[in-house]
């Protein structure tokens, strides 16, 4: 199957500090990336779906000046978390969505925790 | 909108029982139906999808039918492993593999 992967795996930052993450699409490209957040326990909210070469398309109540999202190349997607504070501490999960196939593959997840 | 329901866990199984995991949906049109596993500390995989009413999916031994009839995608697997604990969620995508929708995600243990 299609393989996405993610960087890094956990990270763990300072509150006010800024943190990247990168999602890989190996052996597909994807014009369109998704970013999600998972809390313990809970199922996936989606943050945000990312088209690349064009802006980021927000879902309600992700502020898009503190979730910073490129999709630079068809490969490639980043999410930046700036001004990071304790309460964005969660698992993010990227997805790319496979045309040939209308399946999304996920990423394997970073774990953030910001003390 | 479109939603997906699943039985509440957890679910606890002796190794070598069936499993059964419901899921049902609600969506206009036709859309695409998916099982994804998330074992502790990783990220989603696929395990099996169906695209039309009739499908199976099958994958390590799982199966689910796409019933419209029912609107169901229930998940089932002959015997399970302990190897199979994780989490297993129902999804829906009714526009190509985008605007996925998941249900909340079912636990499942299997003991010894």
């Amino acid at each position: 199957g299609a393989v996405v992967s993610q960087h890094p795996s956990w990270v763990i930052c300072k509150s006010g500090t800024s943190v990247k993450i990168e999602c890989r699409s190996l052996d597909f490209q994807a014009t369109t990336m998704f970013w999600y957040r998972q809390f313990p326990k809970q199922s996936l909210m989606l943050m945000a779906t990312s088209n690349e070469g064009s802006k980021a398309t927000y879902e309600q109540g992700v502020e898009k000046d503190k979730f910073l999202i490129n999709h630079a190349s068809l490969t490639l997607s980043t999410l930046t978390v700036t001004s990071a504070h304790p309460e964005d501490s969660s698992f993010y999960i990227c997805s790319a969505l496979q045309l040939s196939t209308d399946t999304q593959y996920f990423g394997p997840g970073t774990r953030l925790t910001v003390l | 909108g479109n939603s997906v329901t699943q039985m509440e866990g957890p679910v606890t199984l002796s190794e070598e029982a069936f499993l059964t995991i419901n899921c049902t949906y609600t969506a206009t049109g036709y859309p695409s139906l998916f099982w994804y596993v998330q074992y502790p500390g990783e990220g989603l995989q696929l395990l099996l999808k169906a695209t039309k009413a009739d499908d199976k999916g099958s994958n390590k031994g799982f199966e689910a039918t796409y019933r419209k009839e029912t609107t169901s995608f229930h998940l089932e697997k002959g015997s399970v492993q302990v190897s199979d604990s994780a989490v297993y969620f129902c999804a829906l995508s009714s526009d190509y593999g985008q605007n996925f929708v998941f249900g909340p995600g079912t636990r499942l243990s299997v003991l010894p």
